[in-house]
């Protein structure tokens, strides 16, 4: 199993609504990353999990708060996020941090209205 | 520090003719180097990888890469492009420092035309 899955695949919330994106891998990897990525644009690194701890925040506003329940799953947990937050969010592993190739998950597309 | 330049942000090909999509790196260690394939509202797929083996790499779907260490390249080849193919390339660098992250080209539109 090379894969990584997130669900949902779709996602519209209102400004006030609370939601989470999950991701959930199975290939044995330690480090998880999220990555959001606006149209026409290159993944823009969000955060990076190593052994369940978070390792990285690219200065990721509050209203973005990521968790780390066990090895395989990642979340993130959505509240008050503004218009200019829909975008694709990408989830992605590798075995560690230090290895070099990284796995993607075929993204949750996010629309706040 | 590192970094990648993605030469052309868009290429058109007719289907049947060769596809070349052009990456330059910079990086102050030993890179790796990828090419990931994204179809329009689709994740990332990995096409191929260099790590310091060998220098021509060959990939999925018929691609394949040539890392130049002299040249500072790592440009994306497929001899004969299909409509399949249409999609967005990025080019990808890696290294850790202990500051572990992916730098990421910004992207080479590939159209084909029937």
């Amino acid at each position: 199993d090379t894969e990584v899955t997130q669900t949902p695949k779709h996602l519209v919330m209102g400004m006030t609504n609370k939601k989470s994106l999950k991701c959930e891998q199975h290939m044995g990897h330690r480090a998880m990353y999220w990555y959001k990525q606006k149209a026409k644009k290159p993944p823009e690194l969000m955060f990076v999990y190593s052994y369940e701890k978070l390792s990285i925040n690219e200065s990721v506003p509050s209203r973005f708060s990521p968790e780390c329940p066990n090895s395989s799953l990642l979340n993130l947990h959505l509240h008050a996020l503004q218009p200019e937050d829909s975008a694709l969010y990408l989830c992605a592993s590798s075995q560690v941090v230090s290895d070099t190739e990284a796995f993607f998950g075929q993204g949750t597309r996010l629309t706040v209205v | 520090a590192q970094s990648v330049t993605q030469l052309d942000s868009h290429v058109s090909v007719s289907e049947g003719t060769p596809v070349l999509l052009r990456c330059n790196y910079s990086s102050s260690y030993s890179p790796s180097l990828f090419w990931y394939v994204q179809h329009p509202n689709k994740g990332l797929q990995l096409l191929l990888k260099y790590t310091s083996a060998a220098t021509l790499v060959k990939g999925i779907n018929g691609f394949e890469a040539e890392f130049k260490k002299s040249e500072t390249s790592f440009h994306l080849t497929k001899p004969s492009a299909h409509m399949s193919d249409a999609a967005e390339y990025f080019c990808v660098v890696s290294a850790y420092f202990g500051n572990e992250k992916l730098t990421f080209g910004t992207g080479t539109r590939l159209t084909i035309i029937p």
